[in-house]
């Protein structure tokens, strides 16, 4: 079936300091591949998605590419703000099957940003 | 963005009773609804698919007359965690697709709490 791992957190950073959150999937077909972010107390909000190979999704400064090759779809921002603390979820909507239109979670990171 | 809204946040229960929990489309209809359940440091697990109308579909280990799933119209969702023991107690969330054409995207509500003691 389908999967997402994404590596695991806490992670800790400086304010200004570069942001790189590894997310590798398992899928049969063309899946998207999306980014939320989950804000303390509150729900799950789309950051940014790609529906095919070699899309870039972007949005608030960050960005994530759409690599089939390896099967990845890793998260970046080049400078990260305190306000960016939060919980970060890789997903992916399966292309066909029994898993389309189902959304598969990694297991989240949650990244907090210091001043 | 849509706005989908689960009522109640948090709650608090005693073992062996039944809680509801609501998941609304604010703004928009919604034929198809999902329910997740999250574990602490863990990752969203599909429970079941809710369709307006219609039974749930529910993932495979999901006990269907434990979590009852009704989708009664195009704007609400309930599930019902019947019967519920110290196990049950997790994040519950929901989300509802936007029916705006085939690769629809999923709006979130804000989750549920639910422990029980």
């Amino acid at each position: 079936g389908d999967s997402v791992t994404q590596m695991e957190g806490p992670v800790t950073l400086s304010e200004e300091a570069f942001l790189t959150i590894n997310c590798t999937y398992t899928a049969t077909g063309y899946p998207s591949l999306f980014w939320y972010v989950q804000y303390p107390g509150e729900g799950l909000q789309l950051l940014l998605k790609a529906t095919k190979a070699d899309d870039k999704g972007s949005n608030k400064g960050f960005e994530a590419t759409y690599r089939k090759e390896t099967t990845s779809f890793h998260l970046e921002k080049g400078s990260v703000q305190v306000s960016d603390s939060a919980v970060y979820f890789c997903a992916l909507r399966g292309a066909g099957g029994t898993s389309y239109g189902k959304l598969t979670f990694g297991q989240g990171t949650i990244l907090t940003v210091h001043p | 963005g849509a706005v989908v809204s689960q009522h109640p946040s948090w709650v608090i229960c005693k073992s062996g009773t039944s809680v509801k929990i609501e998941c609304r489309s604010l703004d928009f209809q919604a034929t198809t609804m999902f329910w997740y359940r999250q574990f602490p440091k863990q990752s969203l697990m599909l429970m079941a698919t809710s369709n307006e109308g219609s039974k749930a579909t529910y993932e495979q280990g999901v006990e269907k007359d434990k979590f009852l799933i009704n989708h009664a119209s195009l704007t609400l969702s309930t599930l019902t965690v019947t019967s519920a023991h110290p196990e049950d107690s997790s994040f519950y969330i929901c989300s509802a697709r936007h029916p705006t054409g085939r690769n629809t995207e999923a709006f979130f509500g804000q989750g549920t709490r639910l422990t029980v003691v």
